[in-house]
This record gives C-alpha cells, sequence and structure tokens, in this order.
C-alpha cells in the first residue's frame, strides 16, 4: 500500500532554533500534502495545505512566516518550525494522497516529536 | 464535510467483535465515509472508507444505514493491538485538495 515516511522522527532542540521536518510519498506521487499538528490528549488540527509547485494553503491563525511549507517535487514537502519557542513543542503529522483525486484515502506519516527547550 | 458524531471511549474485550458507532445524520450525498485509526504516538493509519455499499477488508468491515446517516466500523476478533483512538470521517470526494478534519474520535480499549 501507500507509504509516506517522515523525518525526522523526534526533535529536541532549544529555542530559537529552526527545525526542517521532511514528508515523502515512497511508491506514489502526491500533487497535495496536508501538514497537521496535534497537541497532547487532543485531535489533529489541520495546519496548511502542501501544493507542488505553489504557495501553500495555511490554516485561520497559523503563521505562514513561522511555519514555511515547501513543496518542490511530487514526492516531497518540508515544513520548516522557525525560530521555535516552547509553545511550538507538539507532534507534527504530514499526510498524502494519491494524484487522480476520486475517493483515494489519505496516507499519514509517522509523525514528528517535536520538542523545544 | 458533514460533522460526525462518536462516543469518547469504548471497552472491548480480546478476541470479541468491536462494533464502533459513527452517526453523520447531515451526511451529502457525494461524501464519503472514512475510517481511520491512531495508535499512540504514531500517525493515523487507514482502516477502510465507503460510500453507501458495506465494505470489508482485511482489516475491518464497515456497515453503512441504508439513510447513510450512521455507519458501524467492526473489528471482527479485536486484539491488544487494535487499542487505539479510532475516527470517522466524512468527506467529499471530488479532487486531491481536499483534507480530512478530524473530530475527538472514539478510545477504544482491548482488554484481557
Amino acid at each position: 500500500g501507500a507509504v509516506v515516511s517522515q523525518h525526522p522522527s523526534r526533535v529536541i532542540c532549544k529555542s530559537g532554533t529552526s527545525v526542517k521536518i521532511e514528508c515523502r510519498s515512497l511508491d506514489f506521487q502526491a500533487t497535495t500534502m496536508f501538514w497537521y499538528r496535534q497537541f497532547p490528549k487532543q485531535s489533529l488540527m489541520l495546519m496548511a495545505t502542501s501544493n507542488e509547485g505553489s504557495k501553500a494553503t495555511y490554516e485561520q491563525g497559523v503563521e505562514k512566516d513561522k511555519f514555511l511549507i515547501n513543496h518542490a517535487s511530487l514526492t516531497l514537502s518540508t515544513l520548516t518550525v522557525t525560530s521555535a519557542h516552547p509553545e511550538d513543542s507538539s507532534f507534527y503529522i504530514c499526510s498524502a494522497r494519491e494524484r487522480g483525486g476520486g475517493n483515494q484515502p489519505q496516507h499519514f506519516g509517522d509523525g514528528t516529536r517535536l520538542s523545544i527547550l | 464535510d458533514a460533522k460526525t458524531t462518536q462516543p469518547t471511549s469504548m471497552d472491548c474485550a480480546e478476541g470479541r467483535a468491536a462494533n464502533l458507532p459513527c452517526n453523520h445524520s447531515t451526511i451529502s450525498g457525494n461524501e464519503y465515509v472514512y475510517w481511520y485509526r491512531q495508535i499512540h504516538s504514531q500517525g493515523p493509519q487507514y482502516i477502510i472508507h465507503g460510500l453507501k455499499n458495506n465494505e470489508t477488508n482485511e482489516m475491518a468491515s464497515l456497515i453503512i444505514t441504508e439513510d447513510r446517516k450512521s455507519s458501524t466500523l467492526i473489528l471482527p476478533h479485536a486484539t491488544l493491538r487494535d487499542t487505539a483512538v479510532y475516527y470517522c470521517i466524512v468527506r467529499v470526494a471530488n479532487n486531491a485538495g481536499n483534507m480530512l478534519t478530524f473530530g475527538g474520535g472514539t478510545r477504544l480499549m482491548v482488554k484481557p
């Protein structure tokens, strides 16, 4: 089945550091990928929709200058958390769906747990 | 996308069938029902989806009522590894840009 790989799985870093998270679709092409954030004991919240070759679409309340998204190819999207602070500590998850639309399910990466000290 | 309602939590004995209900009374004719689950500290895992017919795969069965206002996910023989949060999501399947919107889900606890 379709596999989405996310890297790194865990990051611990100092406040003010910028952190890049990669999301790859391993065996399919994805024109659109999605980035979610999940705080403890809460559900997943969509942050942004990443579109290959164009600007990402951000959800209300998500700062686009803080969460930089680049979708340079049909198999790779990156999320960079710039100048991260402790309140940015969370579980970040990406997902992708195969090209062609229709009712194909989205597939999710295993998430990146970000801890800012 | 239509809103879904699920019980907050459920228990199930190991080896027994787990039946997880979902209410989606405002579902539209072109919206599919998707089920995902999330095991602790992992990304969501796709389970099954359907439009109006019942569906079955190697993981589960999906029973959708005739009026499509509710559905039930059935894990025929629950194991301890099925302990997870199960999300029922309805979504229009017309293009690749439609994201999934997650509600609170049902926390299923499978007990020995």
